[in-house]
């Protein structure tokens, strides 16, 4: 069963200083996978994910995750925070085209709060 | 392009209350998911569609849970008759399924905000 792991419900950094949230997952298959982001009082958006290929994925406002199936890992980093960045991040995986579908999986969020 | 919507924004009810939720996905969208999301939490699926057909329905609570959507497009969630752990957010996502399934973008509406008194 697939499952996934974000480590550090808050997170806090300056504004300017490096982004790091962290995701560690776990899949019987390689999966697919995501981090969207939620602002308050809205649904998800996707800020990117990965499907194949190049395991260094970039996203919109400038993020980015990097896949690492060694460490079973998708961590999302961003150089330089903005105060536009709060909010709550979250990671997914989803199963490869299993007969009968698919299912993801969201992880329990990280906050992040930006320091001015 | 209008995005996923969903109605009512908030909603208040007594216990034992019934209430719906609706949801109008992307145009063209034949996938439509609603998830549950308790405070702190991700998202949890309760009911995913391709088209008409339910294709997931594990997590739905059945006996209090049921959801349609009707010539594949609108859908609507009902619960019948609530209870004060139903608190929560519910979020309405659709997505475009082609080629390997699993891999779309989920598009998210606003979600249902819902208070059991």
């Amino acid at each position: 069963a697939q499952s996934v792991t974000q480590l550090g419900s808050h997170v806090s950094v300056s504004e300017g200083a490096l982004v790091l949230l962290r995701c560690n997952y776990s899949s019987s298959v390689p999966p697919y996978l995501f981090w969207y982001v939620q602002y308050p009082n809205q649904g998800l958006q996707l800020l990117l994910k990965y499907t194949t290929g190049a395991t260094l994925v970039k996203g919109i406002n400038g993020f980015e995750a990097e896949f690492k199936k060694s460490e079973t890992s998708f961590h999302l980093t961003k150089p330089s925070a903005h105060m536009s960045d709060a909010a709550e991040y979250f990671c997914a995986v989803s199963d490869r085209g299993k007969i009968g579908g698919f299912k993801t999986i969201f992880g329990a969020g990280t906050r992040l709060f930006v320091k001015a | 392009e209008a995005g996923v919507v969903q109605s009512p924004r908030y909603k208040i009810i007594e216990k034992k209350q019934p209430v719906a939720f609706w949801c109008n996905p992307i145009s063209g969208h034949n996938t439509l998911y609603w998830y549950l999301q308790n405070l702190g939490q991700g998202p949890e699926l309760l009911i995913r569609y391709e088209n008409e057909e339910a294709v997931d329905d594990s997590q739905l609570p059945k006996d209090r849970f049921s959801a349609e959507r009707l010539k594949g497009v609108d859908s609507t969630l009902k619960i019948q008759p609530a209870e004060l752990g139903d608190s929560a957010v519910y979020l309405c996502a659709s997505s475009l399924t082609g080629g390997a399934p699993g891999q779309e973008t989920q598009y998210f509406g606003p979600g249902t905000r819902l208070l059991v008194l």
